[in-house]
């Protein structure tokens, strides 16, 4: 199981506003990293899965950064809604176990 | 699609009995997960699953074992209950052991 550090644990967003974090993980043996969000009550949904050093993916709002040689994934939120918050993880993939990292709970105020 | 169903969703136990918890995965996914999540603590993988062959196993001990069926249906039992077993399990199911899916857990009280 990999060590894996996300920070920071959590954050408040005034809506409209942008924000990022940070989760960093060991550079060796990779394979891939998974972004998910958990909200409250729900499953956990997956946001991306990144393979690749410079790897950048998009889903509306939202968007991740990867770089493998120094071990370390961005996640940005552009213009934070209500709906955004929830808590948000990462998880580097080794050898088909995903080691999560403890999470960034973003609340976004209205 | 139906999504990944998890049975029971809420179990109440006493210390020592054993417990089992069952996973449906999506329709032709062969890889299920399991994970824990006890307060204060992130997501801890349990074991992996594919065509009923144990992939890869986290840092548990030997009271939680699991097994998976033909279909990919998957259980997980955990046997001498302790009060440190109270938390949520969750599976996820997996086309490709990339992307996976999480079902909505099962949350077991140990009392």
């Amino acid at each position: 199981i990999l060590n894996v550090e996300q920070s920071p644990q959590s954050l408040h967003v005034q809506e409209g506003d942008s924000t990022n974090f940070t989760c960093s993980f060991p550079s060796s043996n990779f394979y891939a990293l998974h972004w998910y969000r958990w909200e409250t009550a729900k499953s956990p949904e997956a946001l991306f899965v990144m393979t690749l050093n410079g790897d950048e993916k998009k889903k509306g709002r939202i968007s991740a950064t990867l770089n493998t040689k120094e071990g370390y994934s961005y996640l940005y939120i552009k213009g934070s809604q209500p709906e955004d918050s929830a808590t948000y993880l990462c998880a580097p993939d080794n050898d088909y176990k995903l080691s999560f990292g403890a999470g960034t709970t973003v609340t976004v105020r209205a | 699609k139906a999504g990944v169903t998890q049975t029971p969703r809420y179990l109440i136990k006493t210390r020592g009995q054993q417990v089992t918890l069952s996973c449906s995965p999506i329709s032709g996914h062969r890889s299920v997960s399991w994970y824990q999540q006890t307060p204060g603590q992130g997501l801890q993988f349990l074991f992996e699953y594919f065509s009923e062959t144990q992939r890869n196993k986290g840092n548990f001990p030997g009271r939680f074992s699991g097994r998976q069926f033909s279909n990919s249906r998957s259980e997980m039992n955990v046997s001498t209950l302790e009060l440190g077993d109270s938390a949520l399990y969750l599976c996820a199911s997996s086309s490709d052991s990339n992307t996976q899916y999480f079902g909505p857990g099962t949350r077991l009280t140990v009392l």
